[in-house]
């Protein structure tokens, strides 16, 4: 059974730094893509970064270039979101996800509240 | 990338049928999933590929068109299909959403 545990989240004052993880399990890990994706509270969803499943390419949205970082541990099957220079508009649910023609597997996210 | 969806709400009863609509601001060949979202449980992908269903999905779901305009159907509504969906872009990157459509139990 394909399972996406996410960690890290919580209360962080803007400008501060935050690291999100997410521990995968039931698939071979280093085959996919993945993926965060954020929510905002009562908002749709928001593609975030995107990893190769080598981890050679990144992507991102525009809003966190330069400020987030998206990297993978193959030998430990996890998936990492480093973000810094937090702002209030980054509060949101994030949620990692296998890619894949779409987001086929999700976790079921960790809540990041950026508030002072 | 832009995904318009339509409606924002949808209010319908079980048994009867609806249909949500997306259109991408330019072609996306087709290259779109559709996702359900209820509380407390994980975002489900139901197609990807404009119209190919994932495995599991019920085959009440459908959907259909390529290019610029998508559609979701499901027939004969049932109880557990009242929730959130949205249609999603992945043919470039940033990967885009549409906004979601509400279906609720009238």
């Amino acid at each position: 059974e394909v399972q996406l545990v996410e960690s890290g989240g919580g209360l962080v004052q803007p400008g501060r730094s935050m690291k999100l993880s997410c521990a995968a399990s039931g698939f071979t890990f280093n085959n996919y893509d993945m993926a965060w994706v954020c929510q905002a509270p009562k908002k749709g969803l928001e593609w975030v970064a995107t990893i190769s499943y080598d981890g050679s390419s990144t992507y991102y949205r525009d809003s966190v270039k330069g400020r987030f970082t998206i990297s993978r541990d193959n030998i430990k099957s996890t998936l990492y979101l480093q973000m810094d220079s937090l702002r209030s508009e980054d509060t949101a649910t994030y949620y990692c996800a296998r890619q894949a023609r779409g987001f086929a597997y999700w976790g079921q996210g960790t809540l990041v509240t950026v508030s002072s | 990338v832009q995904m318009t969806q339509s409606p924002s709400y949808l209010s319908a009863s079980p048994g009867e049928s609806v249909s949500i609509s997306c259109k991408a601001s330019k072609s996306i060949s087709n290259n779109l999933a559709w996702y359900q979202e209820k509380p407390g449980k994980a975002n489900k992908l139901l197609i990807h590929s404009g119209s190919t269903l994932q495995s599991g999905t019920p085959s009440r779901f459908s959907g259909s068109g390529s290019g610029t305009d998508f559609t979701l159907t499901i027939r004969s509504l049932e109880s557990e299909d009242f929730a959130v969906y949205y249609c999603q872009q992945y043919n470039e990157y940033p990967l885009t959403f549409g906004s979601g459509t509400k279906l609720e139990i009238k």
